[in-house]
């Protein structure tokens, strides 16, 4: 069974440094490109990072590049999300999310994690 | 970047009716078209992905259809299972992506 475990949210001041992870198990980690997907309170979807099996590819959105970092480390399972400079904007659930197909980034995500909260407030 | 404009923003059903959402995107991304459901305080779940390809497991009365700019979602037979926001969600750019505004949909 595919799981997806994020942690590492929390309360942080404005301008302060924040890592979430994401533990996987039930599939072979390292075939899959991963992402991480964000959900402000009350509002919809945003797709904020990506990275692919080999960690060759990687992506951001707009509204994250410069201060995010996405990096994986396959002998351990594990995605993570640095992220620097956060301001209120960046208050969101954070889910890790597993592609659909193998050695594949098309973005159709097939299984996602339950979310880590990260608030950024003064 | 694409845009996608998803509609309506909420819908009220009743048990057994066919329900119908509609995204556009701005531009033509061909099949490159995801439905996700959302219930509430859940994780996204994928329903359909390559527009109209149905994911393992889901009911046969969800179903997508289209290309191009015009894309359908359907339920042919609402369920109160079924309440939950729906989100259309287009990979033809990448490496973004951009996720339709939502659906919230509820039983009358």
């Amino acid at each position: 069974e595919v799981q997806l475990v994020e942690s590492g949210g929390g309360l942080v001041q404005p301008g302060r440094s924040l890592r979430l992870s994401c533990a996987a198990s039930g599939f072979t980690f390292d075939d899959y490109a991963m992402h991480w997907v964000r959900q402000a309170p009350g509002k919809g979807l945003e797709w904020v990072s990506g990275i692919s099996w080999n960690s060759g590819s990687i992506g951001y959105a707009d509204s994250v590049k410069g201060r995010f970092t996405i990096s994986r480390d396959n002998a351990k399972n594990s995605l993570y999300l640095q992220m620097n400079s956060l301001r209120a904007e960046d208050t969101a659930l954070y889910y890790c999310a597993k592609e659909k197909r193998n050695f594949d980034w098309s973005l159709i995500l097939g299984y996602w994690g339950q979310g880590t909260l990260v608030t950024v407030s003064s | 970047d694409i845009q996608m404009t998803q509609s309506p923003s909420s819908l009220s059903a009743s048990v057994g009716d066919r329900v119908t959402i509609t995204c556009q995107a701005s531009q033509d991304i061909s099949n490159y078209l995801n439905w996700y459901q959302q219930k509430p305080g859940k994780a996204p779940k994928l329903l359909i992905y390559d527009a109209s390809n149905l994911e393992t497991g889901v009911p046969s009365r969800f179903s997508g259809s289209g290309s191009g700019t015009d894309f359908t979602f359907t339920i042919s037979s609402l369920q109160p299972e079924d309440i939950a926001t729906y989100y259309c969600q287009q990979y033809d750019n990448l490496p973004r992506d951009t996720f339709g505004q939502g659906t919230k949909l509820e039983i009358k």
